[in-house]
């Protein structure tokens, strides 16, 4: 049973505009999301975060938004540029839990 | 960045064979992780350690083990490695001063193929 599901395995946006990438997640514990970028042949790093108290988090061009209600997360890239096309994993942690559950990633290419 | 490495960074074994993977970190993180990434199912947990000489398993643990005798190092073990263990194998640290908003570090992977 998956509880981190990012359904769209690849998107593929224009320079400049602005890329969505979403995830959901069934365990209702879950009370901390991050956003993780991977390039080829590199491990995976960090981009945003949030906590489950909040329903919105920004970090230059990129937002996080968070709806409990239907625990749904999504990534805001905008404006999207080439350099952005990598790997991005969605990931949820419970409070004090020490690990965290990944999704299965989805591929971003952006073309200029 | 945290300090993180991998060892080897490549490996090709036979079926049977025993093989481990090592983690280093230098950043006097408390958690350590392995996980395994495969075409479609993204990064699975394989262990974890919360300390020197304790571990704990995570989603995908069976056929591996794992040792934290310091607590720089993480090592894996395959005992008797299958084609089923080929994949790209991550370590990674957090250090756990604050559990829930730790971000976890990765290393730069080790691919692995078990022939």
């Amino acid at each position: 049973d998956q509880q981190v599901k990012q359904n769209s395995p690849s998107l593929s946006v224009q320079e400049g505009r602005i890329s969505i990438l979403n995830c959901d997640y069934t365990n209702s514990m879950f009370d901390y999301f991050l956003w993780y970028k991977k390039y080829p042949a590199e491990g995976p790093t960090f981009l945003i975060s949030i906590s489950s108290i909040k329903d919105k988090n920004e970090d230059g061009r990129f937002t996080v938004f968070l709806n409990k209600s239907a625990k749904h997360l999504s990534l805001h890239i905008v404006p999207s540029q080439p350099g952005d096309s990598a790997v991005y994993f969605c990931a949820a942690s419970k409070s004090n839990a020490g690990k965290s559950t990944f999704g299965d990633g989805t591929t971003l290419t952006v073309k200029p | 960045d945290a300090g993180i490495t991998q060892s080897p960074r490549h490996k090709v074994t036979e079926t049977g064979t025993p093989v481990t993977l090592r983690c280093h970190q230098t950043e006097n993180h408390r958690y350590m992780y392995w996980y395994r990434q495969d075409p479609g199912h993204g990064l699975r947990l394989i262990h974890y350690s919360y300390g020197v000489k304790d571990t704990d398993k995570g989603e995908v643990s069976d056929g591996y083990s794992v040792s934290r005798s310091k607590t720089e190092d993480f090592l894996l073990t395959l005992e008797s490695a299958t084609s089923s263990q080929t994949s790209v194998y991550f370590c990674a640290s957090t250090s756990g001063r604050e559990l829930l908003t730790d971000t976890q570090y990765f290393g730069p992977g080790t691919r692995l193929t078990v022939l």
